[in-house]
């Protein structure tokens, strides 16, 4: 089946720092890639939605200069938290719909990146 | 504003028994409903959906009911094993017949613990 991996799986950082998480679809081509962020007994909340080539569209109350979003590829997605802070601390996962798939089907999760910014 | 809940964080059952897990909705335009499953440190995996064409869809152990005019789900997991000890998140989505995007909402999950 679709495997998509996230690396890094935990990471601390400085305040001030930046971050870069990777999500690589391994089997197929995403040309649709998520990114979900979730708070400690909170829902998967939908960030951004990062398509191939072309920016990524933000949900609203998310800062597009605060998490960055790269799909240069149809297998690679990144997320970059600038200039981290203490607050900025959650678990972060990517979610990516195969190239062939649609609909409300095919959305392959990656294992997550707990980020904590000290 | 929450548009999926899930308002029972935990659940406790013992092996053998039924897992009823509740899944309540807001928006009218949602038509395709999952549940995920999640252990620690691994994203969520796909469990059993349904569409709102259907009031019921059953795989093996595992099976959800909708009860549309209530905005309700509830997944049922009979009977429950140990193994089945995980994050279960529900989640919705709205197809673009109905003016969505597909790309679902979710719950903030209710863990099941199956005691042996």
């Amino acid at each position: 089946g679709a495997v998509v991996s996230q690396h890094p799986s935990r990471v601390i950082c400085k305040s001030g720092t930046s971050v870069k998480i990777e999500c690589r679809s391994l089997d197929f081509q995403a040309t649709t890639m998520f990114w979900y962020r979730q708070f400690p007994k909170q829902s998967l909340m939908l960030m951004a939605t990062s398509n191939e080539g072309s920016k990524a569209t933000y949900e609203q109350g998310v800062e597009k200069d605060k998490f960055l979003i790269n799909h240069a590829s149809l297998t690679l997605s990144t997320l970059t938290v600038t200039s981290a802070h203490p607050e900025d601390s959650s678990f972060y996962i990517c979610s990516a719909r195969d190239r062939g798939g649609g609909g409300h089907y095919g959305y392959t999760f990656g294992s997550g990146t707990r980020l904590t910014v000290v | 504003d929450q548009q999926v809940k899930q308002n029972s964080p935990s659940l406790s059952v013992q092996e053998g028994r039924i897992s009823i897990l509740n899944c309540d909705y807001t928006n009218s335009m949602f038509d395709y409903f999952l549940w995920y499953k999640k252990y620690p440190a691994e994203g969520p995996t796909f469990l059993i959906s349904i569409s709102s064409i259907k009031d019921k869809n059953e795989d093996g152990r595992f099976t959800v009911f909708l009860n549309k005019s209530a905005k309700h789900l509830s997944l049922h997991i009979v009977p429950s094993q140990p193994g089945d000890s995980a994050v279960y998140f529900c989640a919705a989505s709205a197809s673009g017949k109905s003016g969505g995007s597909y790309i679902p909402t979710f719950g903030r999950g209710t863990s099941l613990i199956v005691h042996p």
